[in-house]
């Protein structure tokens, strides 16, 4: 399998419960990143990882947890989420720039729906 | 800071004509990265096409090109020939200068909605 794959495609969660995103790649990058879509809004950086070591954490609420076990493999941690967390949530890889150029690739994304 | 500013929130092309969406750029940087992403109802986000701040040509591939005025801090995505499978959001993107930390952001702009008219 190549490219990053994204599961659960569709998620709809209440605000008491506990699950989990989970993001792989199989691009051999050696960084990953999680995104959050919401609608009418720009793509916000959530949270950053570079060789397993997060090295960005964008003021996140701490409801939402991340887990880079290894290199190939994310994770979002969700619990107690709030109604205005329903959103796209992207994960995306990358090598080192000047490898390429392509920037990101980007997973097919989670649609989180908080009821 | 950077910042990606995409002025048009919807465009409407007909099938076969050209399209140009515009995105504007403020960087203190003087090297950077300039993209262009694609994002179909399925909500996957698409590479299309790269610029950076040194190269000297616009860039192109296949029916996409990007018109780069470096000093109007401009960076817009030409479609030509438009089809209808190009009916998606176009996302404006830039990239910070390599900290060397091995992962790098990327800004983004609040995206246009293109539709094409059969």
């Amino acid at each position: 399998e190549t490219g990053v794959t994204q599961t659960p495609r569709h998620l709809v969660m209440g605000m008491t419960n506990k699950k989990s995103l989970k993001c792989e790649q199989h691009l051999g990058h050696n960084a990953m990143y999680w995104y959050k879509q919401s609608a009418k809004k720009p793509l916000e950086l959530m949270f950053v990882y570079s060789l397993e070591e997060r090295v960005e954490n964008n003021s996140v609420p701490s409801r939402f947890s991340p887990e880079c076990p290894n290199s190939s493999h994310l994770f979002l941690h969700l619990h107690t989420l709030q109604p205005e967390d329903s959103a796209l949530y992207l994960c995306a890889s990358s090598e080192v720039p000047g490898m390429t150029n392509y920037g990101y690739t980007f997973g097919s994304g989670t649609r989180l729906t908080v009821v | 800071a950077q910042k990606i500013t995409q002025t048009q929130p919807g465009m409407f092309v007909q099938e076969k004509e050209a399209v140009t969406l515009d995105c504007t750029y403020d960087t203190s940087d003087q090297s950077y990265g300039l993209f262009w992403y694609k994002q179909p109802s399925s909500g996957e986000m698409i590479f299309l096409i790269y610029q950076g701040s040194y190269d000297e040509q616009n860039a192109t591939e296949g029916r996409y090109s990007l018109n780069f005025q470096k000093a109007r801090k401009s960076a817009n995505l030409v479609i030509s020939a438009s089809q209808l499978g190009d009916s998606a959001m176009y996302f404006c993107a830039m990239r910070e200068p390599y900290s060397g930390a091995g992962s790098y952001q990327l800004t983004f702009g609040k995206g246009t909605k293109l539709s094409v008219i059969p």
